[in-house]
């Protein structure tokens, strides 16, 4: 079965480093995504990464993914106030050719001036 | 790249009454679209799946009477709150998925906060 798992919440200072965890156990999942959802909002998508990497970059954003331990990370450096959000993760895996998302609970990301 | 409309936005309602929401294509033809609902402080669940011009296919627990999905067209998918109750507040937001394998790309709507009083 399919499960995505995230911590909460997470804080962290202005300029830091953030670094948000999700742990996953379908281990047919062809892409994982992650997404950000700002107050009232839809989901808006930050980046992506195929199953057979290991890591992606994006100007601010690092995901790594260890597909060993199911595990998936986003690091966003240089965090600023705008970043302030609900990060999710998700998995897709193919169901009968329409890609089926599962998405984790959910992380909000606060930043401390 | 896809652009998908979500209307309305925002939808207060009373008990008992119907609640249409639709989501729209409006650069390509999506053959599926998606449904899901998401609680405050929730993840998104799926509620069902909808293939153009075919029935919905409807999650376990998702009632298909009461959430009624019709995908008339390759632009154009609603779903509908029937006899809405205040337990159906949540926010309802469309995905969908084109003819190519746009893998990389999972476009969603801009989200409907439905609230029934």
């Amino acid at each position: 079965g399919e499960d995505v798992e995230q911590s909460l919440f997470l804080s962290v200072r202005e300029g830091d480093s953030s670094v948000i965890n999700c742990t996953y156990t379908d281990s047919s999942s062809t892409y994982l995504y992650w997404y950000k959802q700002e107050p009232g909002a839809g989901l808006q998508l930050l980046t992506y990464i195929f199953s057979n990497m290991d890591m992606k970059q994006d100007q601010r954003l690092t995901v790594l993914l260890n597909k060993k331990d199911k595990h998936l990370s986003l690091r966003i450096a240089d965090t600023q106030t705008g970043d302030s959000a609900i990060y999710f993760c998700a998995e897709s895996t193919k169901n009968f050719g329409n890609e089926k998302l599962t998405f984790g609970t959910g992380t909000r990301l606060t930043i401390i001036p | 790249g896809a652009v998908v409309s979500q209307h309305p936005s925002r939808v207060i309602c009373k008990s008992g009454t119907s609640v249409k929401i639709e989501c729209r294509s409006l650069d390509f033809q999506a053959t599926t679209m998606f449904w899901y609902r998401q609680f405050p402080k929730q993840s998104l669940m799926l509620m069902a799946t909808s293939n153009e011009g075919s029935k919905a296919t409807y999650e376990q627990g998702v009632e298909k009477d009461k959430f009624l999905i019709n995908h008339a067209s390759l632009t154009l998918s609603t779903l509908t709150v029937t006899s809405a109750h205040p337990e159906d507040s949540s926010f309802y937001i469309c995905r969908v998925q084109g003819l190519a394998d746009l893998n990389t790309e999972a476009f969603f709507g801009q989200g409907t906060r439905l609230t029934v009083v």
